[in-house]
């Protein structure tokens, strides 16, 4: 049973758009939201992360919203570019800290020049 | 960030051998740490996770006795594939985390090719 469903599984955006990745979970049993970017060959960066006592998270070009109530939280990049072509990753932190991540089937970004 | 480092970056081995992956936190203190497999395309399995100084903790299905894993320091981790087969080929991941926070630092990953 899936716990986590990311979508869409490939994105293409034009440079300066907007890119928008979706993940929906299943239970209440995750405290923590994070997004990891990972480029091929590579192990994943943590981008952006996000608590549930708080709707929107932004850092610079990246900005997580989060709705408990309907159990999604999303990722935004503003101004898409070249280089943010990845592949992105939400996950689930289970609640306790304990560390242990659920993740995302992945969305693969490609930004068009 | 915190920086997390894992060598080698790619090994082959023969079938029948072992291989032992370093896990290895440069820059804080990695009370937990996690081991995960990729294959192409797919996302991320955790197989297991370690605390330091403790038998490490392995997902349903992931075979201990395979897989083994060390904690002995609050910067090291090491992964040993035992008895490799080409079916155990795959990208393993490394990650930590320090006491107390939610952030989790990822290794560069290691590409094994089991010939």
């Amino acid at each position: 049973q899936q716990q986590v469903k990311q979508s869409p599984q490939s994105l293409i955006v034009q440079k300066g758009g907007i890119s928008i990745i979706n993940c929906a979970y299943e239970n209440t049993a995750f405290d923590y939201f994070p997004w990891y970017q990972q480029f091929p060959g590579k192990g994943p960066a943590l981008l952006i992360a996000i608590r549930p006592d708080v709707s929107e998270k932004k850092e610079g070009r990246f900005t997580i919203s989060f709705n408990k109530s309907a159990k999604q939280f999303s990722l935004h990049i503003m101004d898409s570019q070249p280089g943010d072509s990845a592949t992105y990753f939400c996950a689930l932190g289970l609640a306790g800290n304990t560390g242990k991540l659920i993740f995302g089937q992945g969305t693969t970004l490609q930004v068009k020049p | 960030g915190a920086v997390v480092s894992q060598h080698p970056s790619r090994v082959i081995c023969k079938s029948g051998t072992s291989v032992k992956i370093e896990c290895r936190s440069l820059d804080f203190q990695a009370t937990t740490m996690f081991w995960y497999r990729q294959f192409p395309k797919q996302s991320l399995m955790l197989m297991a996770t370690s605390n330091e100084g403790s038998k490490a903790t392995y997902e349903q299905g992931v075979e201990k006795d395979k897989f083994l894993i060390n904690h002995a320091s609050l910067t090291l981790s090491t992964l040993t594939v035992t008895s490799a087969h080409p079916e155990d080929s795959s990208f393993y991941i490394c990650s930590a985390k320090g006491q107390g926070r939610y952030e989790q630092y990822f290794g560069p990953g290691t590409r094994l090719t089991v010939t």
